[in-house]
């Protein structure tokens, strides 16, 4: 148990599809992120919230869209999605604000394929 | 650019030392963070450098040098478990981390 749950923790969609990856955490912290991991590829942060408020959007194609309604949850919401989407997608929250020095909890992912 | 670079695959033995290496270029540094991914599992903490020097927590190590923009994980008495991947990331000027592809490391008995 890592204090980060995601859910499901495997998806496979049609490129037409909607679905939604959902993230919880259960250690009171104040930001919460979406990564992508590739195979053998570097982490590539998506998104960032801190207290429920977006701050960062590192050019994501708008066929994520993300969704955070309160401190302990954040949802990844995906439609129309591509093959080359395909990866895992890890949630993590940290205890400070963006900025701090601050290790992160990581999830333990939802892997996506896209047929 | 901001670049970290480690190797892609390492294979040592079970009961030996093996030592990942990261070299890091990136527009300011405010630290240095090693994280063990399992397969299929998430990502977990095990070190954080921001003065140079070794840090040690058990059986791993962590060193940094900020002058030469590296830092090496050191694991002793390697166990079967210890089969995972390695990444290394920092943080940059603005407090972003900029993540390294990972090390994976194979134990063979």
């Amino acid at each position: 148990e890592t204090g980060v749950t995601q859910t499901p923790r495997h998806l496979v969609m049609g490129m037409t599809n909607k679905k939604s990856l959902k993230c919880e955490q259960h250690l009171g912290h104040n930001a919460m992120y979406w990564y992508k991991q590739s195979a053998k590829k570097p982490l590539e942060l998506m998104f960032v919230y801190s207290l429920e408020e977006r701050v960062e959007n590192n050019s994501v194609p708008s066929r994520f869209s993300p969704e955070c309604p309160n401190s302990s949850h954040l949802f990844l919401h995906l439609h129309t999605l591509q093959p080359e989407d395909s990866a895992l997608y890890l949630c993590a929250s940290s205890q400070d604000l963006p900025g701090g020095a601050t290790e992160a909890f990581f999830g333990q992912g939802t892997r996506l394929t896209v047929v | 650019g901001q670049n970290i670079d480690q190797p892609t695959e390492m294979t040592a033995t079970e009961g030996a030392i093996v030592q990942i290496n990261c070299t890091y270029q990136t527009s300011g540094f405010n630290g240095l963070f090693w994280y063990q991914q399992h397969a299929g599992e998430a990502p977990t903490f095990l070190s954080y450098n921001v003065l140079d020097g070794l840090e040690e927590k058990g059986r791993f190590s962590s060193f940094l040098s900020r002058s030469k923009g590296y830092s090496y994980l050191l694991l002793k008495e390697l166990q079967m478990k210890d089969s995972a991947s390695y990444l290394c990331a920092t943080l940059d000027s603005n407090y972003q981390l900029i993540w390294g592809a990972g090390t994976k490391l194979i134990i063979k008995p």
